[in-house]
């Protein structure tokens, strides 16, 4: 149980381009939602928590019109990376809560050129 | 301000040994302590969590311990086996009693040799 799908695993595009991550809770229900990203050998960095049916809340630091969340049902929550550049490249990962737990998705590789 | 320090950074434990890690907390609201292991390319797995309101959490090969006093908690994982070999990282939330935003620490890199 408790498992967190996330896609792409992997995404290589041009700089300037808009990238969508998609992540889902497939059995269970996730009012909440968070978004991480991590640097290589590096511990997980919270971007973001968003909320079913609500405007996600940043962390301090991160840009929310680079970094677009929604989370329009209780399974699905996007994260869109708008105009992409190569500092952007890096390694997104999703959780869902259930209960007090978060569970995490596998994580998309994005490779900004 | 890093609010969970763990140690150490790296670790090497003999196949069938004992890897012990540890983290300290500074917050006293926090009131959810989960333990994740991170397999290179893949995303944080829960292995084990615990309240403050036990001192001792044991599931399988692994066991939390935690010392509320000293702001301390601990992962163990006794018959260490180099398929545990992954980072580590310890995390820690404060209520109100759903999910809410993480802090973890800096991770631990176990390596079990044969």
């Amino acid at each position: 149980g408790a498992v967190v799908s996330q896609h792409p695993s992997w995404v290589i595009c041009k700089s300037g381009t808009s990238v969508k991550i998609e992540c889902r809770s497939l059995d269970f229900q996730a009012t909440t939602m968070f978004w991480y990203r991590q640097f290589p050998k590096q511990s997980l960095m919270l971007m973001a928590t968003s909320n079913e049916g609500s405007k996600a809340t940043y962390e301090q630091g991160v840009e929310k019109d680079k970094f677009l969340i929604n989370h329009a049902s209780l399974t699905l929550s996007t994260l869109t990376v708008t105009s992409a550049h190569p500092e952007d490249s890096s390694f997104y990962i999703c959780s869902a809560g259930q209960g007090l737990a978060q569970h995490f998705g596998d994580g998309t590789r994005l490779s900004i050129l | 301000q890093q609010q969970v320090k763990q140690s150490p950074q790296s670790l090497i434990v003999q196949k069938g040994g004992i890897s012990i890690i540890n983290c300290a907390y500074e917050n006293t609201a926090f009131d959810y302590f989960p333990w994740y292991q991170q397999f290179p390319g893949k995303g944080p797995a829960l292995l084990i969590a615990i309240r403050p309101d036990v001192s001792e959490k044991k599931e399988g090969r692994f066991t939390i311990s935690f010392n509320k006093s000293a702001k301390q908690f601990s992962l163990h994982i006794m018959d260490s086996q180099p398929g545990d070999s992954a980072t580590y990282f310890c995390a820690a939330s404060r209520g109100p009693g759903t999910a809410s935003k993480l802090t973890f620490g800096t991770g631990t890199r176990l390596q079990v040799t044969l």
